[in-house]
This record gives structure tokens, C-alpha cells and sequence, in this order.
């Protein structure tokens, strides 16, 4: 089975400050068109998942360019450049070229 | 506006068989390279990818559910249907529907999801 493994597990960060998550594929997901299927997904606290970056590095619609996505094959990053307070929640890694599997997540907090 | 909310029982006992739906708008599942997923979420754990359901009728399931789920959609209704048969406590969880597209190559993600729906499986 394919294993979506994020790090570190919860962040605590100041306003301002970087932050950075990876997420580790137990399997390549780098699709035969050049393409790295995978996503992150921001979950803010009693709200539904959003989606953030797809294809590793795409900004969604709407998604404040203090996000960026990077990776391929295996290791992926998501990285924001400044955090601000309202980056607060859980975010997800999710795999979509084999079905869809999701990380376990990774809790970002402010300091 | 893209909205899509779930519907259905908030608890079921176990072995019973779960019905959700999913009501939409602001889209239609006859348009080409539109799908609506479902995802659930159990308390405190992460996501888990269930079924979707395409605008070609295409329907992919999570391996390790696939002989328990049936998807299912209604283009009249703006519905899509998820079943669940033979539950067991494992599967409370807050359920959610997300519409799905893709955009550069035919990867589909989920850009708009429900508020989700709790159900709880128990005797």
C-alpha cells in the first residue's frame, strides 16, 4: 500500500516566520506526462479541507502566493514565507496518481 | 458559486447499510472533467478517500472499501449518492462530498468541499 508520511507531525511558528512541511511518498509520483500528482490541503480549525497547491506547485485559485509547493518523485515541501495567523489549522499531503491517499497531517500552530 | 452539502442519517447501527447524499450547485456533472468525491474523516485522524464519481459515468473506489460502496449520481437533481453497506463502528466519521476537476493535466484534485456530516455507527 502506498504511504503519504509528513514531518514534522506539529509546528508551533511565529508571525512572520517561515515554515516548512514535508511529505514523503512510499512510491514515486511522478506521472509519465512529467507531472507530480500531489496535493496539499489546508484544514482550519471546524472548517472543511481547502485545497492549497496541486501538481506539487501550483497555486490554487484564491491561494495567497506565501504558499509554494515544491518536490518530485517522492519528496514534496510546502512552504510558507511568512506565517501569518490565519495560516492556522491542520495541513494534508494527498497523493492522486495512485487513487488518492492522504498524509497524516500537520498541525501548525502560532507561537 | 460552487456549493455542495451532505445529507443523511447521523447514526447508524452496526451492519446497517448508510446512505449519504450530496446536493450541489453551481456546476453540472455533465460537463466534461467534472467529478464529485467523497472523503471521510474519523475524529482526530486524517482523510480517507472513498469514491468519485465523473461526468462519464467513470466511477473509482478506494481499494479497501470497494466491496462495500456504491456510487451514484442523479444530473437532474444536482445529486450524487454514496452507499455503505454493512457498517461497523470504524466508520464514524464526519463525511465529506468535494467537487472535482483538473486543470494543466488530468489530475483531479477536490477545490470545493461540503461542511461535512457526522455519522456515528453504534448499537
Amino acid at each position: 500500500d502506498l504511504v503519504m508520511t509528513q514531518s514534522p507531525r506539529s509546528l508551533s511558528v511565529s508571525p512572520g516566520e517561515p515554515a516548512s512541511i514535508s511529505c514523503r511518498s512510499s512510491q514515486s509520483l511522478l506521472s509519465s506526462n512529467g507531472y507530480n500528482y500531489l496535493d496539499w490541503y489546508l484544514q482550519k480549525p471546524g472548517q472543511s479541507p481547502q485545497l492549497l497547491i496541486y501538481l506539487a506547485s501550483n497555486r490554487a485559485s484564491g491561494v495567497p502566493d506565501r504558499f509554494s509547493g515544491s518536490g518530485r518523485g517522492t519528496d514534496f515541501t510546502l512552504k510558507i514565507s511568512r506565517v501569518e495567523a490565519e495560516d492556522v489549522g491542520v495541513y494534508y499531503c494527498m497523493q492522486a496518481l495512485h487513487m488518492y491517499t492522504f498524509g497524516q497531517g500537520t498541525q501548525l500552530e502560532i507561537k | 458559486q460552487i456549493t455542495l452539502k451532505e445529507s443523511g442519517p447521523t447514526m447508524v447501527k452496526p451492519t446497517q447499510t448508510l446512505t449519504l447524499t450530496c446536493t450541489f450547485s453551481g456546476f453540472s456533472l455533465t460537463t466534461t472533467g467534472v467529478g464529485v468525491g467523497w472523503i471521510r474523516q474519523p475524529p482526530g485522524k486524517t482523510l480517507e478517500w472513498l469514491a468519485l464519481i465523473f461526468w462519464d459515468n467513470d466511477e473509482w473506489y478506494s481499494p479497501s472499501l470497494k466491496s462495500r460502496l456504491t456510487i451514484t449520481k442523479d444530473t437532474s437533481k444536482n445529486e450524487v449518492v454514496l452507499t455503505m453497506t454493512n457498517t461497523d463502528p470504524l466508520d464514524t466519521a464526519t463525511y465529506y462530498c468535494a467537487h472535482s476537476t483538473w486543470a494543466i493535466t488530468s489530475e483531479y484534485f477536490f477545490d470545493h468541499w461540503g461542511q461535512g456530516t457526522l455519522v456515528t455507527v453504534s448499537s
